[in-house]
């Protein structure tokens, strides 16, 4: 069982539509980290959070230390929102574990 | 100011030769990271240096990869005798790692490397 588990691993929607993203994990964390890959490869941090929620914009985090989970969730999705979302975490060390990610796709 | 810089963005070689990527972090970004991504599967870390140490090479596969940093600054991934298994976008990362892991990390553009 991986460490960090992300659903779906493929999503679709339509433009306007409200998205969350899952995250799981099973270890220890310093810090989970919400990051995007752009078809061209390119990864950005989107966020890093230890606790509670954050938002940028149309983009909100949460995480639920208890439970070892956290969702991102995009508002009013938009077709350059379409890109690889990759959950991942952080010890003490600071190197990052990996979810497999999660496909968007939002379509006109 | 300028981000993190890798090259080249892409490598084609050939079995049996040895290859160097590198990294040059955002200044001042005390902690390096370097990543590998596989065609179709996940990131997976690789090695993580402190200023010029590396104190956790735990993610590299064999003994044909290796890494330094010189300066604090500027990195190189070295993979000897390339296999075809090699093939895969090798990313950097660096950050201030002031904050036992919680500080963001910033990537680079990754090299993409082909093994034929």
């Amino acid at each position: 069982k991986n460490e960090v588990e992300q659903s779906p691993q493929n999503l679709t929607a339509q433009e306007g539509e409200f998205i969350t993203i899952n995250c799981s994990y099973s270890v220890g964390i310093s810090a989970l980290h919400w990051l995007q890959q752009h078809p061209g490869g390119g990864i950005v941090s989107l966020f890093m959070l230890s606790s509670g929620k954050k938002k940028h914009g149309r983009l909100i985090a949460t995480i639920n230390i208890q439970e070892k989970h956290s969702s991102l969730h995009i508002t009013a999705s938009h077709p350059r929102d379409s890109a690889v979302y990759i959950c991942a975490v952080s010890g003490t060390a600071s190197k990052l574990t990996f979810g497999t990610g999660t496909r968007l796709q939002v379509t006109l | 100011g300028a981000g993190v810089s890798q090259s080249p963005s892409n490598k084609v070689t050939e079995k049996g030769k040895d290859v160097e990527l590198r990294c040059d972090p955002i200044s001042g970004h005390t902690a390096l990271y370097w990543y590998r991504q596989r065609l179709g599967q996940g990131l997976e870390f690789l090695i993580y240096f402190q200023g010029n140490s590396a104190p956790d090479k735990s993610g590299l596969p064999s003994d044909r990869f290796s890494a330094e940093r010189t300066g604090e600054s500027v990195s190189t991934l070295t993979i000897q005798r390339t296999q075809q298994e090699d093939s895969a976008v090798y990313l950097c990362a660096s950050s201030l790692a002031r904050y036992g892991g919680k500080e963001t990390q910033y990537f680079g553009p990754g090299t993409r490397l082909l093994v034929l």
